[in-house]
């Protein structure tokens, strides 16, 4: 099964700043899809970036971009002019087409006013 | 367009019922998703439907089962509830196969 990997429990980061969130899967597929979701305190679920694995260029949203290492099997998450509403826990998951999602542990973020 | 609705937001049963949970994807989505979240297990995939057939299946007794209906609208079902089954239980829909999940805001489940 594949098994998506994120190593921070727990980040901080003060307002304004850049803040990177790690994650790495494992997988023997060329063609899936990478997915960082956000979980604020309300709890629901909300979609911030996704990524092809067959497109070298990273995505991008606003603020946030990703840094997709493929060769490394890593997808970063870069959070750019941290704001207070970022505060949330966040996921990175992994999905092959009409497979189910794999989700790692998340990493709970803190923006320090 | 309307979200995902999930119904309902919480719900307290005892040991031994059973429960049914509801989801209404975005008009349009065919594929439903249901996903348990505890703060130990984490995010674990319970079942996917795609145009009424279960598609996808976790790892979990067959006490939880799911079902599609025609217009897309899913429900979840556990039998026998065990302290254990207490978590956030979360809807996902998607249009397609290879498309980011929209979540309900999910239903808190406690078993007492």
């Amino acid at each position: 099964a594949q098994t998506v990997t994120q190593s921070q429990p727990e980040m901080s980061v003060q307002e304004a700043e850049t803040v990177t969130l790690s994650c790495t899967y494992d997988t023997s597929e060329s063609d899936y899809y990478l997915f960082w979701y956000k979980q604020p305190p309300s709890r629901q679920m909300i979609l911030v970036i996704r990524q092809e694995a067959y497109k070298q260029q990273n995505a991008t949203e606003n603020r946030f971009s990703v840094n997709f290492q493929k060769a490394a099997k890593s997808f970063s998450l870069k959070i750019s002019d941290s704001q207070l509403g970022d505060a949330a826990m966040y996921f990175c998951a992994y999905r092959r087409t009409g497979n189910q999602f794999y989700f790692g542990t998340g990493t709970s973020l803190t923006v320090i006013p | 367009k309307a979200g995902v609705t999930q119904t309902p937001r919480y719900l307290i049963k005892t040991r031994g019922q059973q429960v049914t949970l509801s989801c209404s994807p975005i008009s349009g989505h065919r594929s439903v998703s249901w996903y348990q979240q505890t703060p130990g297990q984490g995010l674990q995939f319970l079942f996917e439907y795609f145009s009424e057939t279960q598609r996808n299946k976790g790892n979990f007794p067959g006490r939880f089962s799911g079902r599609q209906f025609s217009n897309s609208r899913s429900e979840m079902n556990v039998s026998t509830l065990e302290l254990g089954d207490s978590a956030l239980y979360l809807c996902a829909s998607s249009p397609g196969t290879a498309d980011g999940y929209t979540f309900g805001s999910g239903t808190r489940l406690t078993v007492v």
